[in-house]
């Protein structure tokens, strides 16, 4: 099956602790995101990839790190300087900037993983 | 003012009562828009996909795009207690990213 994973399901972190959310996808999509979700505020972007090797900082990317050494994969970590962090983390998907304008791009996302500080 | 504005509720209903979920917008530029619904604890599922304006039906589901006005809608017949989630209005265009609106909770009561 296609899809998108995150792991692990639920995570908790100590004060000053750095964690690492993973998040794994099979649908061969260039592109790739972070989101948190926190009650009452939607989605909120984290950071972004279009390509393998390159990542951009979304809307609210301090206290957050990625990699994207791999087009199936791209972690976030959770550093010590995000100073609220607990959240619900969701990772997701698109084919990216490839085709034309009528090419559908939605994103698929992950099942989550919720971050909570202990 | 956000780009993407959506009533976060909640929605209560009876079942089997027809549903109207809409969100407005500003930006004129927007090419496609979304449908998610989101289970409590869970990853948003796309219902619905919509490239510029018009309506598009899945079963029960019906998504309308008004590009004069900047609304769109989805509507939901016959609902279920099943349907019971968080729906979450997407838009954009291509080469920029996605706007979410922040959700509307429904509730279908039994």
């Amino acid at each position: 099956d296609g899809g998108i994973t995150q792991s692990p399901k639920y995570l908790f972190r100590k004060e000053g602790q750095n964690v690492t959310l993973s998040c794994e996808q099979n649908l061969n999509h260039d592109a790739m995101y972070w989101y948190r979700q926190d009650p009452g505020q939607g989605l909120r972007l984290i950071y972004y990839s279009q390509i393998v090797n390159d990542f951009q900082k979304g809307d609210i990317a301090e206290g957050y790190s990625v990699s994207r050494e791999k087009k199936e994969s791209f972690p976030l970590t959770v550093t010590s300087a995000q100073k609220n962090p607990t959240a619900f983390y969701l990772c997701a998907s698109s084919r990216g900037t490839s085709g034309d304008s009528t090419t559908r791009n939605e994103q698929f996302f992950g099942p989550g993983t919720r971050l909570t500080v202990l | 003012q956000k780009e993407v504005e959506q009533d976060p509720g909640p929605l209560s209903v009876p079942e089997g009562a027809i549903v109207s979920l809409n969100c407005t917008y500003s930006n004129s530029a927007f090419q496609y828009f979304m449908w998610y619904r989101q289970y409590s604890r869970k990853g948003p599922e796309l219902l619905m996909y919509t490239y510029s304006s018009g309506n598009k039906e899945d079963g029960r589901f019906t998504a309308q795009v008004d590009k004069s006005s900047k609304y769109i809608s989805l509507f939901i017949r016959d609902s279920q207690p099943s349907d019971s989630a968080t729906y979450l209005c997407a838009m954009g265009r291509r080469g920029f990213k996605t706007i979410f609106g922040a959700g509307t909770r429904l509730f279908v009561k039994a």
